[in-house]
């Protein structure tokens, strides 16, 4: 069983819907979990960033961290095409900024 | 402006012919990290670098060097490239990987490489 779990999808959604991105692991000594958002031919940005269990909102996102079932959640609400990008979830041990471990990404499109 | 850059961004090559892809920072950030991600893959770390004269090895280092001589730079070496090292290589840097600072951390624009 590989150590983080992502659906690579690809997701399509219409514009304004609510986007649900979602990783599993299985490690619970992960403490740190983040969310990068990847636009084609860049390098990955820091989009959320959530220490242990509990809700995270920024904006139009907010991250969800469930520890006693090992799943996170990214949610997009009133999604826009410029939402379109590849989502990775990314955890750690120890230290937000420390060996990160990456789910595979998953590939939303928000269609005008 | 706060960056990270790479260079080459692109690179085809031929089996064997020794490389290097330099990655330079320019926040004094103490932790640098080389990562690869390969389609059904994702990001996989390849080596990282605490501090000056500081590397370890991550998930896939074999056929790769590294080396932290400055604090702002953190080149990658292929000795003796293979085709199973085409891959989008990002080279990522942050301040203290043992903090829980909300610092993000900062990763290059990708090299693209392909051994033929």
């Amino acid at each position: 069983q590989k150590e983080v779990e992502q659906d690579p999808g690809p997701l399509s959604v219409p514009e304004g819907a609510i986007v649900s991105l979602n990783c599993t692991y299985s490690n619970s000594a992960f403490q740190y979990f983040m969310w990068y958002r990847q636009y084609s031919r860049k390098g990955p940005e820091l989009l959320m960033y959530t220490y242990s269990s509990g809700n995270k909102e920024d904006g139009r996102f907010t991250a969800q961290v469930d520890k006693s079932s090992k799943y996170i959640s990214l949610f997009i609400r009133d999604s826009q095409p410029s939402d379109s990008a590849t989502y990775l979830c990314a955890m750690s041990y120890g230290g937000s900024q420390g060996n990160l471990i990456f789910g595979k990404g998953t590939k939303l499109s928000v269609k005008p | 402006e706060a960056q990270v850059t790479q260079n080459p961004r692109y690179l085809i090559t031929v089996t064997g012919k020794k490389l290097t892809v330099t990655c330079s920072q320019n926040m004094n950030h103490e932790y640098m990290s080389w990562y690869r991600q390969d389609p059904g893959l994702g990001l996989r770390q390849i080596y990282y670098s605490m501090n000056v004269e500081v590397t370890d090895k991550g998930d896939v280092p074999e056929g790769y060097k590294v080396s932290r001589k400055e604090k702002r730079n953190f080149p990658l070496i292929l000795e003796s490239p293979s085709p199973n090292q085409t891959s989008l290589y990002f080279c990522a840097s942050s301040r203290d990987p043992t903090s829980d600072s909300t610092d993000t951390q900062y990763f290059g624009p990708g090299t693209r490489l392909t051994v033929l």
